[in-house]
């Protein structure tokens, strides 16, 4: 069926406010990523889940940040008291398992602007 | 730290001409080495993907190298079309203790002049 999804597409958003950005996987993906891209700097990586598997929250830059993924599908990235730093594009990202020979497919991402 | 570094940063080339990115990486221990294409406003798409044994791979008018002696990988664009102006990101994976978390460059802005 379609691809990966994230919505919205465009968020802008006033510093202290909490943001929720969503990512629909490809069905039947076990695995889904959480990837910030900042203007000019390379995918930066945030937290990946793995089935019913505790995430690898590695990447999280601060403890404003959280995601969950729910019945092993449908994710949501949340962030807390937003901060000008945290104006970027969130990519979402499937892949059928994790493990490094497994492509990941990429959502169109959803670009956040914390005025 | 595994890092990843491409160059050029950017480049402009006229369409019809052929072009060559470079990624150099530090990544270990290595598992592969995927090129993605990210054009404006959208996500990554994988272009190629190669391990560790195998020193080249093409896909239409791309073609990708990898000497993982010198970790050192090539991404050769054959007669460019405006369709090739983006951004092309080199990535490689590392299977570590049961974790994957690939390393992304920061890419090389490709623009394709008609």
């Amino acid at each position: 069926g379609a691809g990966v999804s994230q919505s919205p597409s465009n968020k802008v958003t006033e510093k202290g406010k909490d943001v929720e950005l969503r990512c629909d996987p490809i069905s039947g993906h076990t695995a889904l990523y959480w990837y910030r891209q900042s203007l000019g700097q390379g995918l930066e990586f945030l937290i990946y889940f793995q089935g019913n598997s505790a995430p690898d929250k590695s990447g999280l830059p601060s403890d404003r940040f959280s995601a969950e993924r729910t019945g092993g599908s449908v994710s949501t990235l949340t962030i807390q008291r937003t901060q000008q730093e945290d104006s970027a594009v969130y990519l979402c990202a499937s892949s059928l398992w994790s493990g490094s020979n497994n492509e990941q497919f990429f959502g169109p991402g959803t670009r956040l602007t914390v005025l | 730290k595994n890092q990843v570094e491409q160059s050029p940063q950017s480049l402009i080339i006229l369409e019809g001409k052929n072009c060559t990115l470079q990624c150099n990486y530090t990544v270990s221990p290595f598992s592969n080495l995927r090129w993605y294409k990210q054009d404006t406003g959208r996500g990554p798409v994988s272009l190629t993907i190669m391990t560790f044994s195998e020193n080249t791979k093409s896909n239409g008018r791309y073609t990708a190298t990898l000497d993982a002696d010198t970790k050192q990988s090539s991404l050769h664009i054959t007669a460019s079309q405006l369709s090739d102006s983006a951004s092309y990101i080199c990535v490689v994976s590392s299977d570590s203790g049961g974790s994957y978390i690939p390393t992304f460059g920061r890419g090389t802005s490709l623009i394709v002049h008609p």
